[in-house]
């Protein structure tokens, strides 16, 4: 597609859900980040994939974060038992370059999570 | 580390310039400068590689001090559409390539 897609847009979770937040990145695009952030910060880095290969993770808040990118193409963050902390935009960004960043990322719009 | 932007805030009249800074504690192998408007997900504006490098982009501008560790941002003759916020983004050139998006510059340019 022309741009990134993320689904869904709003999502609002009660304490306890799980949640499944899906990524379409640029086709063509090696790298794909997911960012959190929250009202008034800037992103904060949750993870990395290189094609299919998830090669940093270290940004994941705990073990209820999970995500996947098996074809190397669409990515799907998980985030188990929802916490009131977990509120905030999860943004994801796809690249062309594949190691250094010698190009800039796409943002996709985010998904606004909600946890009541 | 997170990278520390100067000003947290800045109001221009439209036609005044600005400039943002960006400081890292890091040495850098590149540094990306990002627009957010309220509501919407931030959009490239341009990324510097080597030290020293300036680039522009039509009436914004940037720069890399790379021994400083430093970027600056610099907006020519304001425009309403530059109204946002400003994040820069670091890499390190380590092992791995993602960016640490600085503390975030609110720009509000009013007619």
């Amino acid at each position: 597609g022309a741009g990134v897609s993320q689904s869904p847009r709003y999502k609002v979770a009660k304490r306890g859900q799980d949640v499944a937040l899906r990524c379409d990145p640029i086709s063509g695009h090696v790298s794909l980040f997911w960012y959190q952030q929250a009202l008034g910060q800037g992103p904060e880095f949750l993870t990395y994939f290189q094609n299919e290969a998830q090669l940093d993770k270290s940004g994941l808040p705990s073990d209820r974060f999970f995500a996947e990118r098996p074809e190397g193409s669409v990515s799907t963050l998980k985030i188990q038992r929802t916490q009131q902390e977990d509120s905030a935009v999860y943004l994801c960004a796809s690249s062309y370059s594949g190691g250094l960043m010698n190009y800039g990322y796409t943002f996709g719009s985010g998904t606004r999570l909600t946890v009541v | 580390q997170q990278p520390v932007q100067s000003p947290q805030a800045v109001i221009l009249r439209e036609g005044e310039d600005a400039v943002i800074n960006c400081s890292s504690s890091k040495a850098l192998y590149s540094v990306h400068w990002y627009r957010q408007k309220h509501g919407e997900a931030p959009v490239f504006l341009m990324i510097l590689l080597k030290g020293g490098e300036q680039k522009g982009h039509e009436k914004i501008s940037a720069s890399f001090n790379e021994k400083k560790q430093q970027s600056s941002l610099y907006l020519t003759a304001s425009q309403l559409s530059y109204s946002g916020t400003y994040f820069c983004g670091t890499e390190d050139g380590g092992a791995t390539n993602k960016l640490i998006f600085g503390t975030g510059t609110l720009l509000a340019v009013q007619p």
